[in-house]
């Protein structure tokens, strides 16, 4: 039973495209992200939620928008898409810092 | 901001050997993570370290934080292959945000 559950898990598309990525946890926990992968491994948080509230949003394109219809899910989507998009995004949630974050399998994303 | 160095960025090592990561960061927190990504999967946590001083071992691995240096270490005990993977450290400020290491890929060979 996957605790971080993130759709889908590789995405190819084209420049221009609008699309979507699902994230769901079942763990309960209050506090989700999404965090940003680069071809360098370079990790960069990009949102947070608590409780559905938008917590922390960084200096990310207006293209990018959140989106928390409930505690148990994040959903990120992207309009517009651009060549420099193209990453590994992972979802992520906490409940407490004894344990850090859960994370999500990724979602890898290609922009042709 | 935030900044968090780890270094070596590669390390290449024989397996029975031992070796040392480590994790330097710019202000003050007490609260450092370590996880572990193997390719093309997600972080696996490895550890939690809450305090000054704090030390944790899992089998060949062990990581210590000393929040007065800012210097978290993971010390690779008699390495084997199974522990090839990128190592990242995260630190938690106190606005709950975490920045990571660029991460420490490590390859042990046969």
């Amino acid at each position: 039973d996957t605790a971080v559950s993130q759709t889908p898990k590789y995405l190819v598309t084209q420049m221009g495209n609008d699309k979507s990525i699902k994230c769901e946890q079942n763990l309960g926990h209050d506090t989700m992200y999404w965090y940003k992968q680069d071809s360098k491994k370079f990790l960069k948080i990009m949102f947070s939620y608590n409780n559905k509230e938008l917590i922390i949003n960084e200096t990310v394109p207006n293209r990018f928008s959140p989106k928390s219809p409930d505690k148990a899910h994040l959903n990120l989507h992207i309009n517009s898409l651009e060549l420099g998009d193209s990453a590994v995004y992972f979802c992520a949630s906490s409940q407490t810092d004894y344990y850090g974050y859960t994370f999500g399998s990724g979602t890898r994303l290609t922009v042709v | 901001e935030l900044k968090v160095e780890q270094n070596p960025l590669f390390l290449s090592m024989q397996e029975g050997k031992n070796y040392t990561i480590y994790c330097n960061y710019s202000t003050t927190s007490d609260r450092l993570y370590w996880y572990r990504q193997d390719p093309g999967k997600s972080l696996e946590s490895l550890f939690v370290l809450l305090s000054n001083g704090a030390v944790k071992q899992e089998g060949r691995l062990m990581a210590s934080l000393d929040t007065k240096a800012r210097l978290s270490t993971l010390h690779i005990t008699a390495a084997v292959h199974d522990l090839s993977a990128t190592y990242f450290c995260a630190v938690l400020n106190n606005f709950n945000k975490f920045y990571f290491g660029s991460g420490t890929k490590l390859n042990v060979k046969p």
